[in-house]
């Protein structure tokens, strides 16, 4: 089974700073890697496949990078309503997801 | 509205059995891979298993094989998630979710999630 590890696993930030989250595959996945965003309470919203295809509506401070077994999500300028936890998730092979990473206020 | 719409809370006893749905609407339910996810309290989302509701095709997570039966009712466009035995561990909230995919080659991705159902396991 391909591992996803995702570090930090929390992250205190202020609005406005900019924020990167690393994702790394145990293996080499090509870009079948995707971002979701998941808020209290609520069921996962996808942000970002391919590892760097914004969904629509989706705002453009989110941004995603990489392939093969490195990958980043950024936000360029935290927003209030960006506080959430963030999940990778690779599809090369089954679709395991990432432990997460909890993105708190500072 | 396209939407899935998975029923509701569920309070069982360890040894129980229990069947939770997912029903998609809005779309054609036949033609999309349906997903099932697991959350435990605090922690962070599991994928369990996927069906193909034209033919019930399925595939399980080694974690999950054996544990759970992922099966699905095209004619009312609903899958299913099963029990046997529940154990307390099985406490969690379930995700359902469509995967999809608008660029072909492989980018699969899950699209549409339902609101979740919560099982609660105690005695």
């Amino acid at each position: 089974d391909i591992q996803m590890t995702q570090s930090p696993s929390s992250l205190s930030a202020s609005v406005g700073d900019r924020v990167t989250i690393t994702c790394r595959a145990s293996q080499s996945i090509s870009t079948y890697l995707n971002w979701y965003q998941q808020k209290p309470a609520k069921a996962p919203n996808l942000l970002i496949s391919a590892a760097s295809t914004l969904q629509s509506g989706v705002p453009s401070r989110f941004s995603g990078s990489g392939s093969g077994t490195d990958f980043t999500l950024t936000i360029s300028s935290l927003q209030p309503e960006d506080f959430a936890t963030y999940y990778c998730q690779q599809t090369y092979s089954t679709y395991t997801f990432g432990q997460g990473t909890k993105l708190e206020i500072k | 509205e396209v939407q899935l719409v998975q029923s509701g809370a569920e309070v069982k006893k360890p040894g129980e059995s229990l069947k939770i749905s997912c029903k998609g609407s809005g779309y054609s339910f036949t033609n999309y891979w349906i997903a099932w996810v697991r959350q435990m309290p605090g922690k962070g989302l599991e994928w369990m298993g996927i069906i193909y509701p034209g033919d019930s095709d399925t595939r399980y997570s080694p974690s999950f094989q054996g544990q759970v039966t992922i099966s699905a009712d095209k004619s009312i466009s609903t899958a299913y998630l099963q029990w046997s035995s529940l154990k307390a561990s099985d406490t969690a909230m379930y995700y359902c979710a469509r995967r999809y995919s608008d660029s072909g080659a492989g980018y699969w991705y899950f699209d549409l999630w339902g609101r979740g159902t919560l099982v609660t396991v105690s005695s």
